[in-house]
């Protein structure tokens, strides 16, 4: 299996552009997560979705982001408008269901976002 | 509520020297506890993880970790620290009450081995 996959690598941006990022999970998992980091802040959990379903949503820091995930192989993150202070690398990363409390996450490379 | 301390933002060891990176937890109940390093411009890498059973476990890259209950800590270890070791370490946990949910994560510990 290829892993999470992440695009694009690295997206820079002006500020108030509509910024969108996407995964696609492992091949048969069924939980998938974003996550943002930062050195202020670190590891921050954003949203996690379970059979593309949003379970979790309470660490999205604003109605600025949105996030979706129309079919079990692909997400979106959406930044709209952007600002600076949403520079950051974003992470996805996804896990099976089954013995799902001992299973670790597989993360994927991350989405390095920029807004000038 | 689950939390994942790292003490130490950053830990410099020279090559060849064992090496340890500290993790302490809080949990109710008993804790599931993984080890993730992430080299430069690289996503998070599972390293190893304990579930249940003998409290030393060793996992990639000649790692291993020692769940300590009464001390509620997860320490990372490695006995000869190699300069390609030097990344960034999460420690996380979750609960095993706690269902499906995601890892808690701590702020991550900087290795620097130096030559």
């Amino acid at each position: 299996d290829a892993g999470v996959i992440q695009s694009p690598r690295h997206e820079v941006t002006e500020m108030g552009q509509e910024v969108t990022l996407r995964c696609k999970p492992i091949s048969g998992h069924d939980y998938l997560f974003w996550y943002r980091q930062t050195m202020m802040r670190g590891l921050e959990l954003l949203i996690y979705f379970n059979n593309n379903v949003p379970i979790d949503d309470s660490g999205m820091p604003e109605d600025r982001f949105s996030a979706k995930m129309p079919n079990a192989s692909f997400s979106t993150l959406k930044i709209q408008p952007s600002e600076p202070r949403d520079s950051a690398v974003y992470f996805c990363a996804s896990t099976p269901r089954e013995a799902l409390s001992y299973n670790e996450q597989f993360f994927g490379p991350g989405t390095r976002l920029t807004v000038l | 509520a689950q939390s994942v301390a790292q003490p130490e933002d950053q830990v410099n060891v020279a090559e060849g020297n064992p090496l340890t990176v500290k993790c302490t937890y809080s949990v109710s109940g008993n804790p599931y506890l993984f080890w993730y390093v992430q080299y430069p411009n690289r996503g998070l890498q599972f390293l190893l993880k304990y579930i249940t059973g003998d409290n030393l476990v060793k996992g990639s890259y000649g790692f291993e970790a020692e769940f300590n209950k009464s001390q509620t800590s997860f320490h990372l270890k490695k006995p000869s620290a190699l300069v390609s070791d030097s990344a960034l370490y999460f420690c996380a946990v979750r609960s095993r009450n706690s269902g499906n949910t995601p890892l808690v994560f701590g702020k991550g510990t900087r290795l620097s081995v130096i030559a």
